[in-house]
């Protein structure tokens, strides 16, 4: 059982390019997230979504994007890339209901815009 | 919108001591859950202790325990017997199903040898 795969595990990106970041999980969970997490900081809500085809925006959604067109996977697609969005994404998953709620997360992606 | 507050954003403790993190809630939902999570320098986000807000029993993880106080909305973490292991970032988070989950800032715990 893999948990929640986030590829890649680093990156680097120069002012103005794209990426994507994959997420994909296999517990079946209806609900999958993307936080930031700066240097220091706790974890704020780019995205998440509530079940496939269903997508909402969180805290800080400038600059990035995301879609949820199967339960798996949930990429999170930056567009032209700014210093600002240096930081480690972290994607996560859960269900609720029952003794065994909780919530897993990916390793982290630490993306560097340069 | 829902908010998770923890008031201490740097704690230490000596090695073998108790410490107790703080965490407060706001959630308007009846039905919720709340967990600890600890992030280590490695970042991975591990599980560390998780209630559910209807059972009263405070939960309990071997040396770590917590403090559900339902009607003040309060979740206070207890380490008992801290060892170095234990130094980490702790984020109390909050569950409530029909909203993302909600992090607090954090709490960075230090162990003294």
């Amino acid at each position: 059982n893999a948990g929640v795969t986030q590829t890649p595990k680093f990156r680097i990106l120069k002012i103005g390019q794209s990426m994507t970041l994959q997420c994909a999980q296999d517990m079946n969970h209806n609900y999958m997230y993307w936080y930031r997490q700066d240097p220091g900081m706790g974890l704020k809500l780019i995205y998440y979504s509530v079940g496939a085809g269903i997508t909402d925006k969180g805290e800080v959604p400038n600059g990035y994007n995301v879609s949820r067109s199967t339960t798996e996977d949930f990429p999170l697609r930056l567009e032209l890339a700014a210093p600002s969005q240096t930081s480690v994404y972290f994607c996560a998953s859960s269900d609720f209901g029952g003794p065994d709620t909780e919530a897993f997360f990916g390793q982290g992606t630490r993306l560097t815009v340069v | 919108a829902q908010t998770v507050t923890q008031s201490q954003p740097e704690m230490s403790v000596q090695e073998a001591e108790t410490v107790t993190l703080s965490c407060t809630y706001d959630t308007s939902e009846s039905d919720y859950y709340l967990f600890w999570y600890k992030q280590p320098p490695s970042r991975q986000m591990i599980l560390v202790i998780r209630q559910e807000a209807y059972k009263q029993q405070n939960a309990t993880e071997n040396r770590f325990s917590v403090n559900f106080q339902k009607a003040a909305k309060s979740f206070s973490l207890k380490i008992s017997d801290s060892q170095l292991g234990d130094a980490a970032m702790y984020f109390c988070v909050e569950n409530s199903g029909n909203t993302p989950l909600v992090f607090g800032k954090g709490t960075r715990l230090s162990v003294i040898a």
